[in-house]
């Protein structure tokens, strides 16, 4: 059965810390990977991931696809408060007809 | 403003009362997809449809109906709800097209989600 899988389920850091959030899965035909931010509403897009080694950045985050280990990870450096939230993985692959398949989260908590 | 909207926000209902939960975006989108979101088991995904007249089930499509009679419009609906339904709804939407692998064609606009309490 296809799913995706996060680690670790919670974090709790100091601010300036740096973290490293883990999505793991097992998709039928691999189509992309998606990362989300959700606060106390819905989820705000990230990044998405199509290819092996090739990293996405936008300011202090980062993420990076590994299609061998079948995993991705999402960086953040110099953690700041408003970087609380959860973070949700995503994996679309052709299961099913194009359905998108979310991990449970991380819930990250920033402590100033 | 391109955005997916979702009516109503916050509904509290008994077991057996249908409803219906209305979503509707404005960004001329093929693809849409509703989620219940619950502690501890992230979005799971109920229902999608990648054009009109096309819907498909998700992961957990019990106890829902879906229809996609308008391109903008994909109401949720719950004929007999039950509590075990009780949870946060989000409906999503993306562009798609046929064959399509780039970054727009993936990214899903969220709406701003629906806290459904069914007693």
């Amino acid at each position: 059965e296809d799913k995706v899988v996060q680690s670790p389920l919670s974090l709790v850091v100091h601010e300036g810390d740096t973290v490293t959030l883990n999505c793991s899965y097992e998709v039928t035909n691999f189509r992309s990977l998606l990362w989300y931010k959700q606060e106390k509403k819905a989820p705000t897009f990230l990044f998405m991931l199509t290819s092996s080694g090739i990293e996405k950045k936008s300011g202090r985050l980062s993420s990076i696809l590994d299609k061998k280990e079948l995993s991705s990870i999402l960086n953040i450096t110099a953690t700041q408060t408003g970087d609380s939230a959860i973070y949700l993985c995503a994996v679309r692959g052709e299961y099913n007809n194009n359905d998108m398949r979310f991990g449970a989260g991380t819930r990250l908590t920033v402590k100033p | 403003e391109a955005q997916v909207t979702q009516n109503p926000r916050y509904l509290i209902t008994v077991t057996g009362k249908k409803l219906t939960v209305t979503c509707s975006q404005n960004m001329n989108h093929e693809y849409m997809s509703w989620y219940r979101q619950d502690p501890g088991l992230g979005l799971r995904q109920i229902y999608y449809s990648m054009n009109v007249e096309v819907t498909d089930k998700g992961d957990v499509p019990e106890g829902y109906k879906v229809s996609r009679k308008e391109k903008r419009n994909f109401p949720l609906i719950l004929e007999s709800p039950s509590p075990n339904q009780t949870s946060l709804y989000f409906c999503a939407s993306s562009l798609e097209v046929a064959g399509g692998f780039s970054f727009r064609h993936n990214e899903q606009f969220f709406g701003p989600g629906t806290r459904l309490t069914v007693l």
